[in-house]
């Protein structure tokens, strides 16, 4: 069964603002990772979160992990145009790097 | 340090023809893994490979795809008589051994068309 559910599956804004994308699982896993991709590109490992965190930050993305509701964030604060991309949730439950991948957000960010 | 290079990047075959989508891991990366993805979807999961070695290819669909990493040259995803159906992006990953990081590194991806 497909492991991660995203929402919104679209979502559009202005630069400056910033943009909440959402994530939810089924199953119990090891990690959780974001990735980006831009239209017609391959994808770009934005960050992993493990099973033992809650919450971590990269520049301008922060991402929390709930276990409990099996659900997690990723936040990309003050938006620039150049982040329009799909952006996808990925769990791994045996740590073996293979990833169930959820359908993704379609962020679009006007300048 | 070169990323993961696929190629080709875009391929067209008519029905019942032969794919072959090739994929050179990041120098030190001895794990590859493909993924299919569809329009406006997510990437699937196909084949989990280590040199010489399928170690898990649950993905796979049963008859027509085989996946290949010998231990000298690139990874290979061969479709045989393709169908309409069988058209989509494919991807190739590589990692050192997901247990350093975690992460995997994308290639671009090979477009198959099937007409």
């Amino acid at each position: 069964s497909q492991q991660g559910e995203e929402d919104p599956q679209a979502l559009s804004i202005q630069e400056g603002e910033n943009a909440t994308m959402n994530c939810s699982y089924k199953t119990s896993i090891n990690n959780l990772q974001w990735y980006r991709q831009n239209s017609g590109r391959g994808l770009v490992h934005l960050i992993l979160i493990r099973s033992n965190e809650r919450e971590k930050h990269s520049g301008r993305l922060r991402v929390t992990l709930d276990t409990s509701k099996k659900s997690s964030s990723l936040l990309i604060t003050a938006s620039r145009a150049a982040d329009t991309a799909s952006y996808f949730c990925a769990t791994d439950a045996s740590n073996t790097g293979k990833l169930i991948f959820g359908q993704g957000t379609t962020l679009q960010v006007k300048p | 340090n070169a990323g993961v290079m696929q190629n080709p990047r875009h391929l067209v075959r008519r029905r019942g023809q032969e794919a072959r989508l090739r994929c050179s891991p990041m120098k030190g990366h001895s794990h590859v893994y493909w993924y299919r993805q569809l329009p406006e979807e997510g990437l699937k999961f196909m084949v989990y490979l280590q040199k010489e070695n399928i170690i898990d290819e649950s993905g796979m669909p049963k008859e027509r795809f085989s996946a290949e990493f010998p231990k000298e040259g690139p990874s290979i995803l061969r479709i045989q008589q393709v169908v309409r159906g069988d058209s989509a992006a494919y991807f190739c990953a590589s990692s050192p051994g997901v247990q350093e990081t975690g992460e995997l590194f994308f290639g671009e991806g090979s477009r198959l068309t099937v007409l």
